[in-house]
């Protein structure tokens, strides 16, 4: 089963524009990571938030988490028509004793030109 | 490039045959799991090695199985095909311990007809 979901589920921009997507989830967490993932095929490790963080950025990336609403969200600055990809949240929960990431449904990115 | 491969990277099985996916981890990493990502969905925890043994396990039945070997490289395989088990099938390598990054490879893409 998911765990999350992501928010909205398509999302159409242009380029320069910024894109914002949300993951909401059920359980409480070490981490949340998210990934980009191109026409089907392997995941591409973004950024890791752990629990402890409100946010992090990297490059073009900034990630927020609120642990209390159990959500966090990308944002994605002055897109590019490369960012055009489907984007997963996954989280790493508490008490598991392995990582087991739980992810989301995806949130599928179209940037044009 | 995340240092993580997968081999094949397409393949077409028969119901009721098996298959074998293999997956190189990265380097350093001591840790690999596998997941399925069934078309349109977020990937699907299957289990996880670390030190050749399974250490965690998602809801598959047992006709998935898996093998870890002393130099981390993995396998993962597949009893008696089902139609459903049609999928892309991703490899993911971690460092030890719950708090870590996972780094996907470019997956299988199994079709069982």
């Amino acid at each position: 089963s998911q765990q999350g979901e992501e928010d909205p589920q398509a999302l159409s921009i242009q380029e320069g524009e910024n894109a914002t997507m949300n993951c909401s989830y059920k359980t409480s967490i070490n981490n949340l990571q998210w990934y980009r993932q191109n026409s089907g095929r392997g995941l591409v490790h973004l950024i890791l938030i752990r629990s402890n963080e409100r946010e992090k950025h990297s490059g073009r990336l900034r990630v927020t988490l609120d642990t209390s609403k159990k959500s966090s969200s990308l944002l994605i600055t002055a897109s590019r028509a490369a960012d055009t990809a489907s984007y997963f949240c996954a989280t790493d929960g508490v008490n598991t004793g392995f990582q087991k990431l739980v992810f989301g449904t995806g949130t599928r990115l179209l940037v044009s030109p | 490039e995340t240092g993580v491969t997968q081999s094949p990277t397409h393949l077409i099985k028969t119901r009721g045959q098996q298959v074998t996916l293999r997956c190189s981890s990265q380097s350093g990493h001591n840790t690999v799991s596998w997941y399925q990502q069934a078309l349109g969905q977020g990937p699907q925890f299957i289990f996880q090695y670390y030190r050749e043994e399974e250490n965690g396990r998602g809801n598959f039945p047992p006709r998935f199985s898996g093998l870890q070997f002393p130099n981390y490289s993995s396998e993962l395989n597949v009893n008696a095909l089902e139609l459903d088990d049609s999928a892309l099938y991703l490899c993911a390598s971690s460092p030890v311990g719950t708090d870590t990054e996972a780094f996907f490879g470019q997956g299988t893409r199994l079709t069982v007809v």
